[in-house]
């Protein structure tokens, strides 16, 4: 069956380091997304993608966030300069037009 | 409370009984979606139930979704261990490319 998949699994990275990190969503999919769950707290929308563009954002999703879609395949989340608080597992989400959205199985970023 | 709260926070039942958890929420909704998340995993899509329907069945599991009352209800029946797990509702309010907003999670434990 085809999922999302996602890396790394796990990323440890210093204040103020850039981070990428990496989702291959299922192929015949046309919708994307990205959503974190901070440690113990619901999961947070943070941005959703289709035809090359961001269709919505979160307040979250400020200017240190960027997302790319750099091939057919890949679809990625950049953090610019990381925060304390960036700290979170990360999902990517995809789905196609009839609504279901499919998680991957995450990125626990930790930023010291 | 916020969109998409769960409860009870946390059930714990013994294996063979049926788990029911409830799902409220605040804004008119498309589609109502149910995920389990395994401890520090990923989030797997159990069911999604649109505006529309009434009762769902997958297996099982058995959603209801009453929305003058807005509200959901995920029962699992003939409950297993490997069913213990985080559950979450999710609602989006446009269809596809909608963000999904989660609630908090119930946290259900079944005892072999």
């Amino acid at each position: 069956e085809p999922e999302v998949t996602q890396t790394p699994s796990h990323q440890v990275t210093q204040m103020g380091q850039e981070v990428i990190l990496r989702c291959v969503p299922i192929s015949n999919h046309l919708y994307f997304y990205w959503y974190r769950q901070i440690l113990g707290q619901k999961v947070e929308f943070l941005v959703s993608f289709y035809n090359n563009e961001i269709s919505e954002k979160s307040e979250i999703f400020d200017d240190q966030f960027s997302v790319e879609r750099p091939d057919g395949s890949n679809f990625t989340l950049k953090i610019r300069s990381t925060k304390l608080e960036d700290s979170a597992m990360y999902f990517c989400a995809s789905s196609d037009s009839l609504e279901t959205q499919y998680f991957g199985p995450g990125t626990r970023l930790l930023v010291l | 409370s916020q969109q998409g709260e769960e409860d009870p926070q946390a059930l714990s039942i013994q294996e063979g009984e049926n788990a029911t958890m409830n799902c409220s929420y605040k804004t008119s909704i498309n589609n109502l979606q149910w995920y389990r998340q395994n401890s520090g995993r990923g989030l797997v899509h159990l069911i999604l139930i649109r505006s529309n329907e009434r009762e769902k069945h997958s297996g099982r599991l058995r959603v209801t979704l009453d929305t003058s009352k807005k509200s959901s209800s995920l029962l699992i029946t003939a409950s297993r261990a490997a069913d213990t797990a985080s559950y979450f509702c999710a609602t989006d309010r446009t269809g596809a490319n909608s963000k999904l907003t989660f609630g908090k999670g119930i946290t259900l434990s079944v005892r072999p």
